[in-house]
């Protein structure tokens, strides 16, 4: 069955670290991949998005994803966090075409240090 | 555009009662999808429809949960008999079928059931 594995449950991190969440997925066709993002008491938002062409994607507030397709993988990251980037992050998949449903992982809840 | 709508924002109610989740999806999308989510269980599809059709409702936990949609701008889930365990936030979400299928979430229905 088709799964995204995001590897880290939980990150705390101090204001100015990188930061690199890794996603892995098990689907090996033509795939949709996405960040989502939902800060305390909101709901999910999209941070970025692979579709086709560059493999990486430059998204909102400064994160940054590269598909990596050997890998199978679409890490998050970005290089300078902020204490507003405390939130929790999802990566997902979707197989493209005509199949709509996209399946997220179980998401990285990150911490960010004032 | 407006988003996707959904109400009530809030929803608390008694273990026995009927409970009613409403959503409005974007003007234009013809994918629709229910959500659960709960800090032990995650993010939970529940249901899907494209073009008002039900595709998928294998998430759906028991028989006490209905979802439909009778036209494109409209879809209810509902919770009959509701009991504690179904506490939880609710989200809807829509996108477009065929291209990125990114998907855009409403701001969620929190359910708590006493």
């Amino acid at each position: 069955a088709q799964s995204v594995s995001q590897h880290n449950h939980h990150v705390i991190l101090s204001e100015a670290a990188s930061l690199e969440l890794g996603c892995n997925y098990s689907y090996g066709g033509t795939v949709n991949l996405f960040w989502y993002v939902q800060y305390p008491g909101q709901h999910l938002q999209l941070l970025l998005k692979y579709f086709s062409g560059d493999p990486l994607v430059k998204g909102i507030k400064g994160f940054e994803a590269e598909f990596i397709k050997s890998k199978f993988s679409f890490n998050l990251r970005k290089p300078s966090v902020q204490w507003s980037d405390t939130a929790e992050y999802f990566c997902a998949v979707n197989r493209g075409g005509r199949d709509d449903k996209i399946i997220f992982g179980k998401g990285t809840r990150l911490h960010i240090l004032p | 555009d407006a988003g996707v709508i959904q109400s009530p924002r809030h929803e608390v109610t008694e273990m026995g009662q009927e409970v009613t989740l409403r959503c409005k999806p974007i003007s234009g999308h013809n994918s629709l999808f229910w959500y659960r989510q709960t800090m032990m269980r995650g993010l939970e599809l529940l249901i899907y429809f494209n073009n008002n059709v039900p595709i998928d409702d294998s998430g759906m936990p028991e028989d006490r949960f209905s979802a439909k949609m009778p036209n494109a701008s409209f879809s209810t889930l509902k919770i009959q008999p509701s009991e504690p365990r179904d506490s939880a936030v609710y989200f809807c979400a829509s996108s477009l079928l065929a291209g990125d299928n990114e998907q855009f979430f409403g701001p969620g229905t929190r359910l708590t059931v006493l």
